[in-house]
């Protein structure tokens, strides 16, 4: 399958300052990226999808003057959060899905995650 | 609101045994379904994907299909206790090609 990294893998940050999260897929271009949330015991929530050289589409509710997408090549995609607050604190986790596969099987492999904790 | 639906479990099984997971999705045009296996403080690993009816299997692993059903399922043979996980069914939303994830089913093999 398709390799794709994320960096870093946690990361601690004071109330009230700004935290970027990089997301690289490794062996493949990737033109459309997506992140995701994930609280304890929960399934993933779909943040926003990130689509080179254009802006990120965010999904209800996800507030896209906090959580913002830059994807500004088709190997790396990034997700600031800034302002954090202590509830921004979860586990974030982007995907990529791999252009090689059939059109219609829209595969998504997903990075490792990056554990936000807001103090 | 076009949902994914899973029992969360747990579901337990001994070790050899085969493990059963199901899924329903309500989004008749969805055309790809995937089960990921996300291990406790993991991010979700692809397992499989299927597209066509019937049955695909890779190794231990069988998912099936049926569209008119909307049901997927995911066979999981001899079941170990590293396959203990918790095992994501997500399907494509068919106008945005977005996934949508069930809640997840935690699967226990006991030894």
């Amino acid at each position: 399958g398709a390799v794709v990294s994320q960096h870093p893998s946690w990361v601690i940050c004071k109330s009230g300052t700004s935290v970027k999260i990089e997301c690289r897929s490794l062996d493949f271009q990737a033109t459309t990226m997506f992140w995701y949330r994930q609280f304890p015991k929960q399934s993933l929530m779909l943040m926003a999808t990130s689509n080179e050289g254009s802006k990120a589409t965010y999904e209800q509710g996800v507030e896209k003057d906090k959580f913002l997408i830059n994807h500004a090549s088709l190997t790396l995609s990034t997700l600031t959060v800034t302002s954090a607050h202590p509830e921004d604190s979860s586990f974030y986790i982007c995907s990529a899905r791999d252009p090689r596969g059939l059109a219609t099987t829209y595969e998504q492999y997903f990075g490792p995650g990056t554990r936000l904790t807001v103090t | 609101q076009k949902e994914v639906e899973q029992n969360s479990g747990p579901l337990s099984v001994p070790e050899g045994a085969i493990a059963s997971l199901n899924c329903t999705y309500s989004d008749r045009g969805s055309q790809s379904f995937f089960w990921y296996r996300q291990y406790s403080g993991k991010s979700p690993e692809l397992i499989m994907f299927i597209y066509s009816n019937g049955d695909k299997e890779d190794g231990r692993f069988t998912a099936q299909l049926n569209k008119a059903s909307q049901y997927v399922s995911l066979l999981i043979r001899d079941s170990q206790p590293s396959d203990s996980a918790t095992y994501l069914c997500a399907v494509n939303e068919s106008n945005t090609g977005k996934l949508i994830f069930g809640q997840g089913t935690t699967l226990q093999v006991k030894p």
